[in-house]
């Protein structure tokens, strides 16, 4: 069965440190895997996104994922966080053209000064 | 490009009401999908559809819910008689269907059934 499991409900760190947020997935083909960030009430935004290649993408705002399948993993990390980083990250996989994205349960990021 | 737009933001029915809303997905993007989130939970997909045909329904959607595009452009999802249960974030995204895409996604409507 396909799905996406994102290990910690929940993560703090200090602004300035670094962050990992961990993902793992089932899936049965090749995937095409997502992480996406929701701040309260906005809509999600990808950071971003791998489908062949190079296994450590770059992604928006500074944020790098990479992909291990021998591990079913796609970590995102980030080297020094900011305040304004706080927010929810969803990890997703889909496959062929994207539809049917199932999406993680979600990791809130919370960040202390 | 304005984005993904969803309409309204928010939504207060009573149980047993209908409710529709609207989604407008990114000029030229053919694909469009319906989520539902609840809390502390990621999106769940609900449907999907390429231009105006509706490829593909989760079993979530029961026979209460049903999705149109009419015209491949916007896209809209009704809710008839309303649960408790069915109190969530309705997400539209859209995609550019030119194989592997990624989805873009609007602000979503907030439903409460009181």
């Amino acid at each position: 069965a396909q799905s996406v499991t994102q290990p910690d409900i929940h993560i703090t760190v200090s602004e300035g440190a670094s962050l990992e947020l961990r993902c793992n997935y089932s899936y049965g083909a090749t995937p095409y895997l997502f992480w996406y960030v929701q701040s309260p009430g906005q809509g999600l935004q990808l950071l971003l996104k791998y489908f062949s290649g190079d296994t450590l993408v770059q992604g928006i705002k500074g944020f790098e994922a990479e992909f291990k399948r021998s591990q079913s993993s796609f970590n995102l990390r980030k080297p020094s966080v900011h305040w304004s980083d706080a927010a929810e990250y969803f990890c997703a996989v889909g496959g062929t053209g994207g539809f049917k994205t199932i999406f993680g349960a979600g990791t809130r990021l919370f960040v202390k000064a | 490009d304005t984005g993904v737009s969803q309409d309204p933001r928010h939504k207060i029915t009573k149980r047993g009401q209908n409710v529709t809303f609207r989604c407008d997905p990114i000029s030229e993007h053919n694909r469009l999908y319906w989520y539902r989130q609840t809390l502390g939970q990621g999106p769940e997909f609900l449907t999907y559809f390429q231009n105006e045909a509706q490829l593909e329904k989760s079993r979530l959607l029961s026979d209460r819910f049903s999705a149109e595009r009419p015209k491949g452009s916007f896209s809209t999802l009704e809710i008839q008689r309303t649960e408790q249960g069915d109190s969530a974030m309705y997400l539209c995204a859209s995609s550019p269907g030119q194989g592997r895409d990624e989805q873009y996604f609007g602000p979503g409507t907030r439903l409460t059934v009181t």
